[in-house]
């Protein structure tokens, strides 16, 4: 397995361009997050999904977008880019167990600059 | 809402060390707790969990005890090694639910 995989490892982007994050997971999960990880902030919840179709915003969703039209794979798109979406995100997916948590597992991680 | 407060490094011991970071949690219901271990230019990766009041969650000689209580989770070892220098991350998820709230993370380092 895989596990959870994510490209680009880094990107430059000038403002106002877009781009799409990719993120694919083989392990089957239901469950799949978007997280932001700023200095001093650690890691905010952008978008998650808890299945192919469905969708919801977390802590800080605004200037982007996801769909999840298949179980393995949540891009996150940044529809018009701004030096505050300068960030390392990550990817996170999750099965659904019969215990009391779900453990996430995370991507490597996508390192963004945008100038 | 949820929140989760973690001591704020870097803290830096020398080897063979005692180590502790503290962790509070504010939280509706009974969350399950974690800790996460970032290694530099690498993803997160779950450390130790816990999922009720008391429990012991343990590995690689880290350990942490769910205090409902004093609603807290601090991580200890009892004797660090330079390889443990990363960024730790105290996060809670509620029941049922599949998204992490985390502190702000602490970096540790550890020197020879």
């Amino acid at each position: 397995n895989a596990g959870v995989t994510q490209t680009p490892k880094f990107q430059v982007l000038k403002t106002g361009q877009s781009m799409t994050l990719q993120c694919a997971q083989d392990m089957n999960h239901e469950y799949m997050s978007w997280y932001r990880q700023d200095p001093g902030m650690g890691l905010r919840l952008i978008h998650y999904s808890v299945g192919a179709g469905i969708t919801d915003q977390g802590e800080v969703p605004n200037g982007y977008n996801v769909s999840r039209s298949t179980t393995e794979d949540f891009p996150l798109r940044l529809l018009s880019a701004a030096p505050s979406q300068t960030s390392v995100y990550f990817c996170a997916s999750s099965g659904k167990t019969a215990g009391d948590y779900n453990e996430q597992f995370f991507g490597p991680g996508t390192r963004l600059t945008v100038l | 809402g949820n929140s989760v407060t973690q001591m704020e490094g870097p803290v830096t011991l020398s080897e063979e060390a005692f180590l502790t970071i503290n962790c509070t949690y504010t939280a509706t219901g009974y969350p399950s707790l974690f800790w996460y271990v970032q290694y530099p230019g690498e993803g997160l990766q779950l450390l130790l969990k816990a999922t009720k009041a008391d429990d012991k969650g343990s590995n690689k000689g880290f350990e942490a005890t769910y205090r409902k209580e004093t609603t807290s989770f601090h991580l200890e070892k009892g004797s660090v090694q330079v390889s443990d220098s990363a960024v730790y991350f105290c996060a809670l998820t509620r029941t049922g639910y599949s998204t992490l709230t985390f502190g702000k993370g602490t970096m540790l380092l550890v020197s020879p």
